[in-house]
């Protein structure tokens, strides 16, 4: 079955750039939708943002246009990248596949392990 | 942004219990409604998809329920592997939301 695998930096400084990658195997990235998620203690659960087959993307207004996915159909990964960091993005980040229907009638049905990423000087 | 409210936060049974978990809605959302189940140190998994699908793999004793704006997440008969934390997400409208979550705890 599918498989996704984050990675990345663990610790990112205040006002830099969060760059993180994630590699999905046993299944084309094509066809579906991708999201990345976060969890910390203080905040729970939070969505940010899904990426379809086509490219097009939907972000979570939360994140006040600090985020950009993205899609890499050649080495069938996803990509991250959260600008201008602060402690309050310190989580961990999941990437998660949405399934193939059109949005709404989307099912976070397969999940990497996670990577936790410290914002921190 | 759409609230979802779960309850109880916290709930404490014993192996053999049917179990029932609630999140309500602040606005009508269709059955675009999927619950998930989280152990300490993993990620969620999928358990239930629009309100009452079971997701492929996941045992029978669990199912979903929809009337108006509550969803609810049954377990016929709580087995060991059971004891976890679920939240119920809603994909109806941007930005796609969590409940806050309920652990669910051995008596």
């Amino acid at each position: 079955q599918v498989q996704l695998q984050e990675s990345g930096p663990g610790l990112v400084k205040p006002s830099e750039t969060l760059s993180l990658t994630c590699t999905v195997s046993g299944g084309s990235i094509s066809n579906f939708y991708w999201s990345w998620i976060r969890q910390s203690p203080g905040k729970g659960l939070e969505w940010i943002g899904f990426v379809s087959y086509s490219g097009s993307s939907t972000y979570n207004p939360s994140l006040n246009g600090r985020v950009t996915m993205s899609l890499d159909p050649s080495k069938n990964d996803l990509s991250l990248r959260l600008t201008s960091v602060s402690a309050a993005d310190s989580a961990v980040y999941y990437c998660a596949r949405a399934g193939w229907k059109h949005p709404p009638d989307n099912c976070f049905d397969a999940w990497g392990q996670g990577i936790q990423v410290t914002v921190s000087s | 942004d759409i609230q979802m409210t779960q309850s109880p936060s916290y709930l404490s049974a014993s192996i053999g219990d049917r179990v029932t978990i609630t999140c309500r809605a602040s606005q009508s959302i269709s059955t675009y409604v999927n619950w998930y189940q989280q152990k300490p140190g993993k990620a969620p998994k999928a358990l239930i998809y629009a309100a009452t699908g079971l997701q492929s793999g996941v045992p029978s004793r669990f199912s979903g329920s929809a009337s108006g704006t509550l969803f609810t997440l049954s377990i016929s008969s709580l087995q060991p592997e059971d004891f976890a934390t679920y939240y119920c997400q809603q994909s109806f409208s941007v930005p796609w939301t969590f409940g806050q979550g309920t652990k669910v705890d051995i008596k």
